[in-house]
This record gives C-alpha cells, sequence and structure tokens, in this order.
C-alpha cells in the first residue's frame, strides 16, 4: 500500500457542529502533517507529528485538535468553526520526521484531501 | 528563511507542445531538496520531480525535466509533448533540514487541443 487516504472527501457543517477529518497511511511512515489549502493558493501547514507525538503546531487556533492514536492515522478534530475555515484539508506522511537532515526520507507523499464547507 | 518564487500565476500550451515553468528560490542551507507538484482540478497534490541540491545532473521523469541551476538558484519544469492531463495547478516547492515545504505560490497551465 503506497497511499494516504482521507475521509471524508466532502464535508459540510454548521457552525455549532463537531465533526473528525480522518487520514490514514500503511507505508511505516513515521511523520504525519495536517495542511489547509485555499483555492489557487499553496498549501499552509497546520501541524506535524513525528512517532505519534505533536511536533509543530504553526499556530493553528485550538478550534482545529489534531489527534495521533496510532502511527497509521491522523484525525484532525473540528468544533466551532467558522465559514473563513473552509477550504482543502491536506494530510502527508513522509518516512521520517524532521531530523535536521536532509534526504528522501523527509519526502512527502498527499493525501486526496478533504474539502470542508463551513456554513 | 527559504522563500520560493513563481512569477508567473498563468500558462498556456498548445497539445503537443513543450512548456516551462520558471522557479527560483533562496535557501542559506547548503543540502536541500526541490520538487515540482501538479495538482489537477481532482486537487490531489501529485509529486512531478525532485532534484537534489547536492546533485548536478538534471533529474527527468518521462516527458518531464528540470534545469537547475544552483549558483543562479534557478529550478525550471520543462514539459514535453504536452497533454491535456497535465491541465494543473503546479508548485514549486523546497525541503531543508527542517524539513518543512516551503512552497512557490503556484501557476495554472492549460493545455489547449
Amino acid at each position: 500500500d503506497t497511499e494516504v487516504t482521507q475521509t471524508p472527501k466532502h464535508l459540510v457543517m454548521g457552525m455549532t457542529n463537531k465533526k473528525s477529518l480522518k487520514c490514514e497511511q500503511h507505508m511505516g511512515h513515521r511523520a504525519m502533517y495536517w495542511y489547509k489549502q485555499k483555492a489557487k493558493k499553496p498549501p499552509e501547514l497546520m501541524f506535524v507529528y513525528s512517532y505519534e507525538k505533536l511536533s509543530i503546531n504553526e499556530s493553528v487556533p485550538s478550534r482545529f485538535s489534531p489527534e495521533c492514536p496510532n502511527s497509521s492515522l491522523l484525525n484532525l478534530h473540528l468544533h466551532a468553526l467558522q465559514p473563513e475555515d473552509s477550504a482543502l484539508y491536506l494530510c502527508a506522511s513522509s518516512p521520517l520526521p524532521p531530523s535536521g537532515r536532509v534526504g528522501r526520507y523527509n519526502e512527502q507523499f498527499f493525501g486526496p484531501g478533504t474539502r470542508l464547507t463551513v456554513l | 528563511a527559504q522563500t520560493v518564487t513563481q512569477s508567473q500565476p498563468e500558462m498556456s500550451v498548445q497539445e503537443a507542445e513543450t512548456v516551462t515553468l520558471s522557479c527560483t528560490y533562496d535557501t542559506s542551507e547548503s543540502n536541500y531538496y526541490l520538487f515540482w507538484y501538479k495538482q489537477p482540478p481532482s486537487r490531489q497534490m501529485i509529486l512531478v520531480i525532485r532534484q537534489e541540491a547536492y546533485k548536478q545532473q538534471n533529474a527527468t521523469e518521462n516527458r518531464f525535466s528540470v534545469n537547475f541551476q544552483k549558483a543562479a538558484k534557478s529550478f525550471s519544469l520543462k514539459i514535453s509533448d504536452s497533454q491535456l492531463g497535465d491541465t494543473a495547478m503546479y508548485f514549486c516547492a523546497l525541503t531543508g533540514a527542517n524539513s518543512k515545504l516551503t512552497f512557490g505560490k503556484g501557476i495554472t497551465l492549460s493545455v489547449r487541443p
């Protein structure tokens, strides 16, 4: 299995709802990432998990809550979102986490994304 | 800090012709990777080609090749024999020791039949 999967593909939620996005990889990768992408813009990094521990939080509002239950699974819990949070949410994984060295093991593989609409 | 600049927002090419997408970057690191990612309307981010900074030989993947000019900090992508399926947004990206991907703003490429 050489892919990153994300569910659901599309999600519509109200500002008072609680929902979760799921990302899964079975490549044995030990780093997983969440990105937010607005239309016609590059992805923006939100969180990085290294060996199932949160290693980078790019000052993301607390209404986004990441969770890494095991090395294959990454969740993003959503609560009290705003309409401006509507975007494509991309998950990625890499063989190894950031280590201060550069190599193919840092290369990131992306999932297909979840298109989120907040009403 | 790392920066990646893609100054052309849009390009158009006739099917079967060749097109070159430009990218310049800046980094203080001596070792880094450069990438071109393709994002079609389906919005799946697909890695097109990678270049390791310490390798002088330009990377090639089938119809895709790069012109890597390290001294000029330039990393352009050439697409030969353009196909309709090449229509997409293309992002140039850079990663260094912190493994964070720095993306350019992207360029929208349209292939005309």
